[in-house]
């Protein structure tokens, strides 16, 4: 079955700095690709996502790349702000073999800390 | 658009009761609603998939007969957590697929639901 990792689990920057978050996946079927961000004690919340036939995209200070090579993709974040310290999870889908629907198999996190 | 919903945000209940969570898509339907598991620090785990109208698929390791999960509207499904323990202390988040988007692979993510069992 799929397994994504991801790498680093903690990261501090200092604001106006980039941070970079990188995940790697197994199952070569896997064909969407999102990116979430969770606050302390709340729901995870889409912050950009990508489909295995784009290699990048950019939502303002945000982006991904995808490398379906080398089964893996990242979190760009640019001009680092205090307010996108959080948790970042990526997420690579895997079908359910029996429905034909898919379910998301999350990669372990990252705690990003943007220092002021 | 895609809202969901959790209810109760948090609740404490004492060990061997039972808790009901409520997860709704409150301005789209849902053809399916997922269950997850998130302990402290660490990330979402799927707990189990249900449609509407039919019995959820659970994964590996999560017991069906602790975990009920019914799925009852398009727009409505419950989890109830049988005979509690302290290590079902938890959050846990439901996301919805909505109905229609066949070609979209998107999960909207309710609040979470903060459980402790005492």
């Amino acid at each position: 079955g799929e397994n994504v990792e991801q790498h680093p689990s903690t990261l501090s920057v200092q604001e106006g700095d980039s941070a970079v978050i990188k995940c790697t996946y197994s199952d070569s079927a896997s064909n969407y690709f999102p990116w979430y961000k969770q606050e302390l004690g709340k729901g995870p919340q889409l912050i950009i996502d990508i489909r295995s036939n784009v290699g990048e995209k950019k939502d303002q200070r945000i982006a991904v790349t995808l490398n379906k090579t080398a089964k893996h993709f990242s979190l760009h974040i640019t001009e680092t702000q205090p307010e996108d310290s959080a948790v970042y999870f990526c997420a690579a889908t895997a079908p359910f073999l029996t429905s034909g629907t898919y379910k998301y198999i999350f990669g372990t996190g990252t705690r990003l800390k943007v220092l002021a | 658009g895609a809202v969901v919903s959790q209810h109760p945000s948090w609740v404490i209940c004492k060990s061997g009761t039972s808790v009901k969570i409520e997860c709704r898509s409150l301005d789209f339907q849902a053809t399916t609603m997922f269950w997850y598991r998130q302990f402290p620090k660490q990330s979402l785990m799927l707990m189990a998939t249900s449609n509407e109208g039919s019995k959820a698929t659970y994964e590996q390791g999560v017991e069906k007969d602790k975990f009920l999960i019914n799925h009852a509207s398009l727009t409505l499904s419950t989890l109830t957590v049988t005979s509690a323990h302290p290590e079902d202390s938890s959050f846990y988040i439901c996301s919805a697929r909505r109905l229609g988007q066949l070609s979209s692979y998107e999960q909207y993510f309710g609040p979470g639901t903060r459980l402790t069992v005492t």
